[in-house]
């Protein structure tokens, strides 16, 4: 059974930048099929997505964070990571890492995300 | 970017209840909608996918329809375990988006 789980530090200095890695068990990462992702979910508010991860690289984020987020894949670990620079207290949220997969129909692709990690909080503070 | 919205934000409701829960696209993004639960300190769980589809294992009085621009996710008779925060995303784009949400809570 595929499991995904975050790791990082829980706690980053205003201006740093924040590195979680997402390790994949239970499956290969290396699949042609899926894309892997990372997801936020502020206190108290809503998720929003970061961004995807193809295991060739090909990655696509969100154009709000586009500037500070470089997601990578470390197909020999069966690893993916996010890193988030010059942090604020705004950044400080529950993380999640998540796959995606498609259900071809009609000839189209749609894809919709079936496995989480639990989430891992990291709070922004000095 | 395509944004998502939801309503109502926040609804009350009893076991035993219908309740609709509806998602808005800012523009149309086909069947490309999925909906998710997600109870407090847990991660979201899958229930839609592509507008309609049951995802394995969940319940029956879970369903969803619509196209388009307009989404809806019905749950045909609360149980009590159904309540906790509902949110669409859409997968028209490679970059996805999610509604605000919808917490579900107990009249």
């Amino acid at each position: 059974q595929l499991q995904l789980q975050e790791s990082g530090p829980g706690l980053v200095k205003p201006s740093e930048t924040l590195s979680l890695t997402c390790t994949v068990s239970g499956g290969s990462i290396s699949s042609d099929t899926y894309y892997w992702g990372w997801i936020r979910q502020p206190p108290g508010k809503g998720l929003e997505w970061i961004g995807s991860i193809y295991y060739s690289g090909t990655t696509y984020y969100n154009p709000s964070l586009n500037s500070r987020v470089t997601i990578s894949v470390d197909t020999s670990k069966n690893q993916f990571s996010l890193k988030l620079s010059s942090v604020t207290a705004a950044d400080t949220a529950v993380f999640y890492c998540a796959r995606s997969l498609p259900l071809l129909k009609g000839g189209y692709y749609y894809y919709y995300m079936d496995v989480w990690g639990k989430g891992t909080t990291v709070t922004v503070s000095s | 970017d395509i944004q998502m919205t939801q309503s109502p934000s926040s609804l009350s409701a009893s076991v035993g209840d219908r309740v609709t829960i509806t998602c808005r696209a800012s523009q149309s993004i086909g069947s490309y909608l999925n909906w998710y639960q997600q109870k407090p300190g847990k991660a979201p769980k899958l229930l839609i996918y592509a507008a309609s589809n049951l995802q394995s294992g969940v319940p029956s009085r879970f369903s969803g329809s619509g196209s388009g621009t307009d989404f809806t996710l019905t749950i045909s008779s609360l149980q009590p375990e159904d309540f906790a925060t509902y949110s669409c995303q859409q997968s028209f784009t490679t970059r996805y988006s999610f509604g605000q949400g919808t917490k579900l809570e107990i009249k």
